[in-house]
């Protein structure tokens, strides 16, 4: 079992392009949630998707989108970066298709750097 | 009032020692309680997953919350400096969001 996995590992852009970062999710998972963890923070949560649909969403504007497969791998994107978009962006699966809650595994997070 | 209170540290305690680590938080919501270890630029790894009040215990690790308080403690028994990471309390209710603290970072001195 591979775990969570995340790609591309490490990304440097520049101020107003456009980015994509991958997740693969544990082996059984179906839902897949995205956090930013700023230098010296806790992760914050960005948004969730489950059957294909965001289910819900953070606090975040809507630079911010993604997508889920129909295989439960996902895709975050962020258009016009900004300096502050410079974070390790962490994907986590769990189960969500039943009554009883299953923990979230995190990948080993993508890190940009937006200079 | 942030939804869940973490103590950044730094916490430096001798080797052998144990090592308590302590939440607070305030939506009475959140039900499911962890704790996730993280090495530095590594991706957070799930220590303990508890769910509403009482203890559970796995090795050398104890979590503890408390409902009631709005306290969720984690216990390091032996400490090793392999130990050394931040450690991140974390909490959700039924919609799954998982809130995280600030983390505490834990030096094990040798």
């Amino acid at each position: 079992d591979a775990g969570v996995t995340q790609s591309p590992t490490h990304l440097i852009k520049t101020r107003g392009q456009q980015v994509t970062l991958r997740c693969s999710p544990k082996s059984g998972h179906d839902t897949v949630s995205w956090y930013q963890q700023a230098l010296g923070q806790g992760p914050q949560f960005i948004f969730q998707y489950y059957e294909e649909e965001e289910r819900q969403r953070g606090n975040f504007p809507d630079r911010f989108s993604g997508h889920q497969f129909p295989n439960y791998s996902s895709e975050l994107n962020v258009n016009a970066l900004l300096l502050g978009d410079s974070a390790l962006y962490l994907c986590a699966s769990s189960w969500g298709g039943g009554a009883e809650k299953t923990e979230a595994f995190f990948g080993q997070g993508t890190r940009l750097t937006v200079v | 009032q942030k939804e869940v209170e973490q103590d950044p540290g730094p916490l430096s305690v001798p080797e052998g020692a144990i090592v308590s680590l302590n939440c607070t938080y305030s939506n009475s919501a959140f039900q499911y309680f962890m704790w996730y270890r993280q090495y530095s630029r590594k991706g957070p790894e799930l220590l303990m997953y508890t769910y509403s009040s009482g203890n559970k215990e796995d090795g050398r690790f104890t979590a503890q919350v408390d409902k009631s308080s709005k306290y969720i403690s984690l216990f390091i028994r032996d400490s090793q400096p392999s130990d050394s990471a931040t450690y991140l309390c974390a909490m959700s209710g039924e919609d799954d969001k998982i809130i995280f603290g600030k983390g505490t970072r834990l030096h094990i001195l040798p």
